[in-house]
């Protein structure tokens, strides 16, 4: 069964460090997501891409948050200058285009900011 | 989307039917329910969803009030592999997914 493939599975860094997180999603959706769940909370919204550009965006996803997809297959979110309450599991999603809407998640990349 | 509103937590014995509820009063008439579950440590995975008719597939079936203002997801014999966070969402086709905070199901043997 296809999968959306996220690496790195774990990444610890420096406070004020920039950190890509990288997605490969499944290779004929045309929706991409990405959402964040700090320990213990909810599974939170951050941004939605299409077409090569954000469709929407949520609180979170701040002038400090970027998306990227670079190339055919990849799909990024980068963190310019993380801060402590970054750390958290960032899962990536992606959906086919037209009727089907059912979201495909990766098994997420958990970061800890120091 | 609508909220929907789920117990926050249920437990069920191995091999026994689990019916796990949902309130969505708010719901409009254009708006699916889906189901999605978070195995510890993973990300969310897909479940079931609907419209106004029940559903059945090999994971699980949802079935839908006449009003739409409530469903029930039922798992017909609990594993323990089925210990997890269920979330029902009510989703606008093609736009995000908004979760809540789900109800957790734990699985005695």
């Amino acid at each position: 069964e296809p999968e959306v493939t996220q690496t790195p599975s774990h990444q610890v860094t420096q406070m004020g460090q920039e950190v890509i997180l990288r997605c490969v999603p499944i290779s004929n959706h045309l929706y991409f997501y990405w959402y964040r769940q700090i320990l213990g909370q909810k599974v939170e919204f951050l941004v939605s891409f299409y077409n090569n550009e954000i469709s929407e965006k949520s609180e979170i996803f701040d002038d400090q948050f970027s998306v990227e997809r670079p190339d055919g297959s990849n799909f990024t979110l980068k963190i310019r200058s993380t801060k402590l309450e970054d750390s958290a599991m960032y899962f990536c999603a992606s959906r086919p285009g037209g009727g089907a809407n059912v979201l495909t998640f990766g098994a997420g990349s958990r970061l800890t900011v120091l | 989307d609508a909220k929907t509103t789920q117990p926050n937590s249920m437990e069920s014995n191995e091999e026994e039917p689990v019916h796990l509820p949902c309130n969505h009063s708010t719901i409009s008439g254009t708006d699916y329910i889906h189901w999605y579950r978070q195995l510890p440590s993973q990300g969310p995975e897909y479940v079931i969803h609907g419209l106004t008719s029940n559903v059945n597939n090999r994971m699980a079936s949802l079935a839908i009030a006449e009003d739409r203002k409530s469903s029930t997801l039922i798992l017909h014999r609990a594993t323990l592999r089925d210990a997890a966070v269920y979330y029902c969402i009510s989703y606008n086709q093609g736009g995000k997914l908004i979760f809540g905070q789900g109800t957790e199901l734990s699985v005695k043997p």
